[in-house]
């Protein structure tokens, strides 16, 4: 069975630039959530999708982050316009049926210049 | 507001040494504590689940135990390849099913 996986797994941008994360699930897991772990913090929930509606968000840092899954399947992390506190590495997961043990992809680390 | 806190920060250890990991937490309700690996460059691989006070999970040289305030995982004569970040994460009662809270993990380093 295929892992989580997420691309790009590095990225560097300019602050003020846009740039998106996608992450794609185990095939046939209908949750899907996002946290990310800013340098000396620890891992921090962002969201969670069940299929393509969100569950919960309230993680989101603020409006300049938006998360979509379309049809279900992966999902982007957008991030419009990107500051330097945005720095940090975004882990997606996904389960099978609520909360049971859920697969971390490898993360994407990004770095905003 | 709720807590997870993991001690030590880092620990070394020699091949062999068995040691123990600290998770406290302070939470309204528990719902579930979890352990999770974390190796350089990888996201955390779960390792276990611990639901009510006095349960015990198993896995090879790892232990994990559950309390009303804190969990522990034990390492028993560990090996090299056990070298990680451990992480320990709860989900509480008053959050959404499926969000967890992290604590900020233990580095341990096994030397042969």
């Amino acid at each position: 069975e295929a892992g989580v996986t997420q691309f790009p797994s590095h990225s560097v941008i300019e602050k003020g630039q846009t740039v998106t994360l996608r992450c794609d699930p185990i095939s046939g897991h209908d949750n899907l959530y996002w946290y990310r772990r800013v340098m000396g913090k620890e891992i921090k929930f962002l969201l969670h999708f069940v299929k393509e509606s969100k569950q919960d968000e309230s993680g989101m840092p603020n409006n300049r982050f938006l998360a979509e899954r379309t049809g279900g399947t992966y999902s982007t992390l957008k991030v419009q316009p990107a500051e330097l506190e945005d720095s940090g590495v975004y882990f997606c997961a996904s389960s099978q049926q609520g909360y049971y043990g859920y697969t971390f992809g490898s993360g994407t680390r990004l770095t905003v210049v | 507001e709720d807590q997870v806190t993991q001690s030590p920060e880092a620990l070394r250890l020699q091949e062999g040494e068995s040691s123990s990991l600290n998770c406290s937490y302070t939470v309204s309700g528990l719902r579930g504590l979890f352990w999770y690996r974390q190796d350089p460059g990888k996201g955390p691989e779960f390792l276990f689940t611990l639901y009510s006070a006095g349960e015990e999970k198993e896995k090879e040289r790892l232990k994990a135990t559950l309390t009303k305030k804190e969990s522990f995982l034990h390492i028993t004569a560990p090996k090299p390849e056990d070298s990680a970040t451990y992480l320990c994460a709860v989900q509480t009662t008053t959050d959404s099913w499926g969000k967890l809270q992290f604590g900020a993990g233990t580095q341990v380093v096994v030397t042969p």
